[in-house]
């Protein structure tokens, strides 16, 4: 079955820090992949996503690339700021549309 | 436009009182989910809801728990007899229903069951 694999957490930067998520994947069919972000107190919200191999999703500076010769859609962000603390969710989205998310990855950005 | 809306934002009960937690979604959104996040934890699916029919019902944790959706819009997750363990924030997340579009997520209730 589907099914999302993603980096345990709690991650701990400083400021100015490079951030890499790992998330990798199975599933059959050609999934869409999607990384949410969730704030303190807040709901999920979407940060990017890539509907098809090789796809780079981007916003905000957080880039993931759709890979499916490694089943893998890591998040990744060159320079961290203390805003980008939250829980991370890699999702998958199946043709049938369900939803599969990994666990979540907490980041703390310390100035 | 407006986003997935819930109510209420937090309800606290006594064990062993039925609640209800109410979804609206996107205007026009057709699929409709429902996940419950405890401390610490990732999304727990519970249910999927296209139009009004729930073609998976598989994430129910027990017979307490049912929904309903009317009119393709309003959702509502009943919990019967609440337990302690029933205590979480529950999310709902609509989309568009089209292959590729990304889920909607409304804030939360958070439920205490004291």
């Amino acid at each position: 079955g589907n099914s999302v694999t993603q980096m345990e957490g709690p991650v701990t930067l400083s400021e100015e820090a490079f951030l890499t998520i790992n998330c990798t994947y199975t599933a059959t069919g050609y999934p869409s992949l999607f990384w949410y972000v969730q704030y303190p107190g807040e709901g999920l919200q979407l940060l990017l996503k890539a509907t098809k191999a090789d796809d780079k999703g981007s916003n905000k500076g957080f880039e993931a690339t759709y890979r499916k010769e490694t089943t893998s859609f890591h998040l990744e962000k060159g320079s961290v700021q203390v805003s980008d603390s939250a829980v991370y969710f890699c999702a998958l989205g199946d043709t049938g549309n369900q939803f599969y998310f990994g666990t979540g990855t907490s980041l703390t950005v310390i100035p | 436009g407006a986003g997935v809306s819930q109510s209420p934002s937090n309800k606290v009960t006594e064990k062993g009182k039925d609640v209800e937690l109410r979804c609206d979604p996107i205007s026009g959104h057709t699929a409709l989910y429902w996940y419950r996040q405890s401390l610490g934890q990732g999304l727990e699916f519970l249910i999927y809801f296209q139009g009004n029919s729930a073609p998976d019902k598989s994430g129910l944790p027990s017979d307490r728990f049912s929904a309903e959706r009317t009119g393709g819009s309003v959702s509502t997750l009943t919990i019967q007899r609440t337990q302690q363990e029933d205590s979480a924030v529950y999310l709902c997340a609509s989309s568009p229903g089209f292959y590729n579009s990304p889920l909607h997520f409304g804030n939360g209730t958070r439920l205490t069951v004291t």
